[in-house]
């Protein structure tokens, strides 16, 4: 059984910049959910993918976005960063309808803006 | 909205006390609950849910429904135990099953 993988480790970008994370789901997992984690603070959810489709969202602005392609695997895709989009982002999955809710997690990308 | 509370930033005990660690949900019906841990340098991953009713690594979790708790205990804490914990529930009356998370607190076990 493959676990939860994210790419890039680690990102610095400037202001303004745009900036695209990576997460691949463990195997036979149809649903992806971003966090952002930052310093200090529990993981807060960003929006979550199932069957492709965005199936939620939380209180994060539209130049986040994301993408959940045909084998699971999912983006998320932030415009013109700011600074306070600094954070630790998680990617999670989970099968729908499989146990409760239980969510597993990937090690993260640890996004720097400066 | 839904929260999940958990009062201690910090937790420093030593070697072989007991351990709780706190957390409080803002839910009126019967969550779901769990227990996460990260470990230094170690993803983020499942300690216990309270469904299971189970005991993994000496820790277990009582849902209180009167005092809307989900304390996490060990009856003699190990310096492996060092960790960040973080309480969680599910987000009930949305169409997502996201998990709504506290703030987590450091487990810090002295030797």
């Amino acid at each position: 059984e493959t676990g939860v993988t994210q790419s890039p480790t680690h990102l610095i970008k400037t202001r303004g910049q745009q900036v695209t994370l990576r997460c691949s789901s463990q195997s036979g997992h149809n649903t992806v959910s971003w966090y952002q984690q930052a310093l200090g603070q529990g993981p807060q959810f960003i929006f979550q993918y199932y069957r492709e489709e965005e199936n939620g969202r939380g209180n994060f602005p539209p130049r986040f976005s994301g993408l959940q392609f045909p084998n699971y695997s999912s983006e998320l895709n932030v415009n013109a960063l700011e600074l306070d989009d600094s954070a630790l982002y998680l990617c999670a999955s989970s099968l729908a309808g499989g146990r409760g809710n239980e969510q597993f997690f990937g090690p993260g990308t640890r996004l720097t803006v400066l | 909205a839904q929260r999940v509370t958990q009062p201690e930033k910090l937790l420093s005990v030593f070697k072989g006390a007991p351990v709780e660690l706190k957390c409080n949900y803002s839910y009126s019906g019967s969550p779901e609950l769990f227990w996460y841990v990260q470990y230094s340098r170690q993803r983020l991953q499942l300690l216990l849910r309270h469904i299971s009713r189970e005991s993994i690594k000496g820790f277990t979790a009582d849902l209180n429904k009167g005092e809307t708790s989900f304390h996490l205990k060990k009856p003699f804490a190990q310096e492996e135990d060092s960790a960040m914990y973080y309480c969680a529930s599910p987000n009930y009356g949305g169409a997502t099953n996201k998990l709504i998370f506290g703030t987590g607190t450091l487990l810090a076990v002295q030797p």
